[in-house]
């Protein structure tokens, strides 16, 4: 069966990094988009970005265009996501989300990764 | 990018209900439509694809309709775990786009 297991809760400062990965198992790892989604406290989801595991391809949200990497390793079936210079507002919690193939619609979650920028 | 609003925000309802959940698209997205649901304190899950197709594991008194711009998610005999907050989602287009998402409480 599809699991995604995602790395564990981050406390960060404000201008600091945070790495957040995200384990695939019981899936071919390279066919499938792999996506991050995010969601600030009390609020709604929002699509981070997407890295193709086949060729390490990505496309981000336009907001948040050169802070955001995302990266993969095919050896550990293992997706990052690593976003810079962060702010309070990049408090939230990251989702990585299976992809039905490579559509941007999401067929499984991983648990989520609660980031948390404060000083 | 393109919009999508739901409606209502919030509803409240009874165990065994029928309820219907509205979205709506800023521009015409074909059938390219999802729904996730998402329960306090955890992670979404997929319910829904192109529409109307249910993810595996997801029962059958879960169900969508609508094309272009409006679009619906139908939930039949309402029972505690389906109390939750329900999302609609696009892609048609990069990024993909939620609702607000709408709240079932009992």
């Amino acid at each position: 069966q599809v699991q995604l297991v995602q790395s564990g809760a981050a406390v960060r400062k404000p201008g600091a990094s945070v790495k957040v990965s995200c384990k695939a198992s019981g899936y071919t790892f390279t066919s499938y988009y792999m996506h991050w989604v995010r969601q600030a406290p009390g609020e709604g989801l929002e699509w981070v970005g997407l890295v193709n595991p086949y060729d390490g391809n990505t496309s981000y949200a336009q907001k948040l265009q050169g802070r955001v990497s995302m990266t993969r390793d095919t050896s550990t079936k293992t997706v990052y996501m690593e976003l810079s210079r962060l702010t309070t507002d990049d408090t939230a919690v990251y989702y990585c989300a299976k992809d039905i193939h490579s559509s941007g619609c999401f067929q499984r979650w991983g648990q989520g990764t609660l980031v948390t920028v404060s000083s | 990018d393109i919009q999508m609003t739901q409606s209502p925000s919030s509803l409240s309802a009874s165990i065994g209900d029928r309820i219907t959940i509205t979205c709506r698209a800023s521009q015409d997205i074909s059938n390219y439509l999802a729904w996730v649901q998402q329960k306090p304190g955890k992670a979404p899950r997929s319910l829904i694809y192109a529409v109307s197709s249910l993810q595996s594991e997801v029962p059958q008194k879960f169900s969508g309709s609508g094309s272009g711009t409006h679009f619906a998610l139908t939930i039949t005999n309402l029972q505690p775990e389906d109390f939750a907050t329900y999302y609609c989602q696009q892609y048609k287009t990069y990024p993909p786009t939620f609702g607000q998402g709408t709240k079932v409480e009992i």
